[in-house]
């Protein structure tokens, strides 16, 4: 069973739309819930992180926690073709937040 | 963010050899991490990396194919013994950083991997 579940998309979007991206996770003791934004031939970079349940906003970028249905997901406003990549969730092992389990990655094409 | 370097940045090996990357960090870290990304999947957790004590290897890898070296809180490095193509792959480091009270991983630049 897979600790974190994405769908792999591809999620087509228009420009200046909003995307959003969903993850689940199987333990319910995770604390930690990360997002990795990576481009093609790229390494993983970090979007933002949410720990507490709700909604988090950084700029473009929102993500939201529900703990009780061990979800989360990522929202991405006035997508831009430049945030074409794959998007990876990433959540924190309950027995050691320093070990991250990551999910397969949802790929977002935003159309000019 | 951490910034961290990976050597080599790719490679082509002959079936059978070995092939060591190393790792380094710009600022001291207990731990680091080990990362392989196979074609069109995600990120699968090799094993992490303490200084001072053998590394901690996961689920379905073993210290005679992935050794791990961690000389320094700086540094480390994964070789890829007795390589197969089923080892082509892109092989990646993280270490942790604190970013207010969460710690979060940064990612090296990767090491592309190709085995004949």
């Amino acid at each position: 069973q897979k600790e974190v579940e994405q769908n792999s998309g591809p999620l087509s979007v228009p420009e200046g739309a909003i995307a959003s991206l969903n993850c689940t996770y199987s333990d319910r003791g995770s604390q930690s819930f990360f997002w990795y934004r990576q481009y093609s031939g790229k390494s993983p970079e970090l979007i933002m992180f949410i720990y507490s349940n709700g909604d988090k906003e950084d700029g473009r970028f929102t993500a939201q926690l529900n703990k009780a249905s061990q979800y989360v997901s990522l929202l991405i406003r006035d997508s831009q073709p430049s945030d074409s990549a794959t998007y990876l969730c990433a959540v924190t092992s309950i027995y050691n937040f320093n070990k991250f389990y990551f999910g397969s990655g949802t790929k977002l094409n935003v159309k000019p | 963010s951490a910034v961290i370097s990976q050597k080599p940045s790719r490679d082509i090996c002959q079936r059978g050899t070995s092939l060591t990357i190393q790792c380094q960090v710009d600022s001291q870290v207990t731990m680091m991490f080990w990362y392989r990304q196979q074609p069109g999947q995600s990120l699968t957790l090799i094993a992490t990396a303490n200084q001072g004590s053998e590394a901690t290897y996961e689920s379905g890898f073993v210290i005679d194919k992935f050794p791990i070296s961690r000389p320094n809180l700086t540094f480390s490095t994964l070789t890829v013994s007795n390589m197969s193509p089923e080892d082509s792959s892109i092989y990646l480091c993280s270490a942790p950083r604190t970013s207010g009270a969460q710690e979060t991983q940064y990612f090296g630049p990767g090491t592309r991997l190709l085995v004949l």
